[in-house]
């Protein structure tokens, strides 16, 4: 069981807007830790898609975006590709766990 | 470029040994923390361990603690995992991963080396 909780799957069609959410605890997003993004795509490693909440790699597009408040984080995509599909992961620091990373289970976008 | 270069992967049997190697370049390796992520077949991330960038701490998830070793050799750019007493749930891709500074997150990843522990 992830210390961060992610929707399992979420879908939508093509130029659709989806939100994936991450939902943690006072130990980690509520204690004001960071939470970063990652885009795993199908037989890959993965890639860091958003970092500190809201900031974006050179190279990724203005249709991800991040948003955190209280104890949880979304990821937000707009205008959906084909190529978007794949799992995508928040994860963040937790204090209860000293030097740890911790992640969500992982949420599968499907685009329909 | 940043490359990271995960290698040392196979197939074990329940109760041995095996070590993982990580070749890091096109950054300054000894200015960064850097740490171990496995993924199991079909399964999610899962932070393994960590060490500093001098190498003075090292960190470890419950699941491996007292099992699993994390060291680094700067001057080779090297980081390590020596995993002993291997289990059947060990069994995972291993992912080499730099940490992204000041945030706890991970800005680079290897591209994996796949663990079996199977008899």
């Amino acid at each position: 069981q992830s210390v961060l909780t992610q929707p399992p799957s979420v879908s939508g069609a093509p130029g659709q807007r989806v939100t994936i959410s991450c939902t943690g605890s006072n130990s980690n997003i509520g204690a004001g830790y960071d939470v970063h993004w990652y885009q795993q795509l199908p037989g890959t490693g993965p890639k860091l898609l958003i970092f500190g909440n809201f900031n974006r790699p050179s190279g990724v597009p203005d249709r991800f975006s991040g948003s955190k408040s209280g104890t949880s984080a979304s990821l937000a995509i707009t205008g959906l590709q084909a190529e978007d599909e794949a799992f995508y992961y928040c994860q963040s620091y937790d204090s209860s766990l000293p030097g740890s990373k911790v992640f969500g289970g992982g949420t599968k976008l499907t685009v329909l | 470029e940043v490359q990271l270069l995960d290698s040392g992967g196979g197939l074990v049997h329940p109760g041995g040994s095996l070590r993982l190697s990580c070749a890091a370049s096109g950054f300054t390796f000894s200015s960064y923390d850097m740490n171990w992520v496995r993924q199991a077949p079909g399964k999610g991330l899962e932070w393994v361990s960590g060490i500093s960038m001098r190498g003075e701490s090292a960190y470890y998830a419950d699941s491996v603690k007292g099992r699993f070793t994390i060291s680094r050799d700067n001057s080779k750019n090297m980081m390590y995992l020596q995993m002993d007493s291997l289990r059947a749930e060990d069994t995972a891709i291993y992912y080499c991963a730099k940490d992204l500074e000041g945030s706890w997150g991970i800005d680079y990843w290897g591209q994996g080396a796949l663990v079996t522990v199977s008899a």
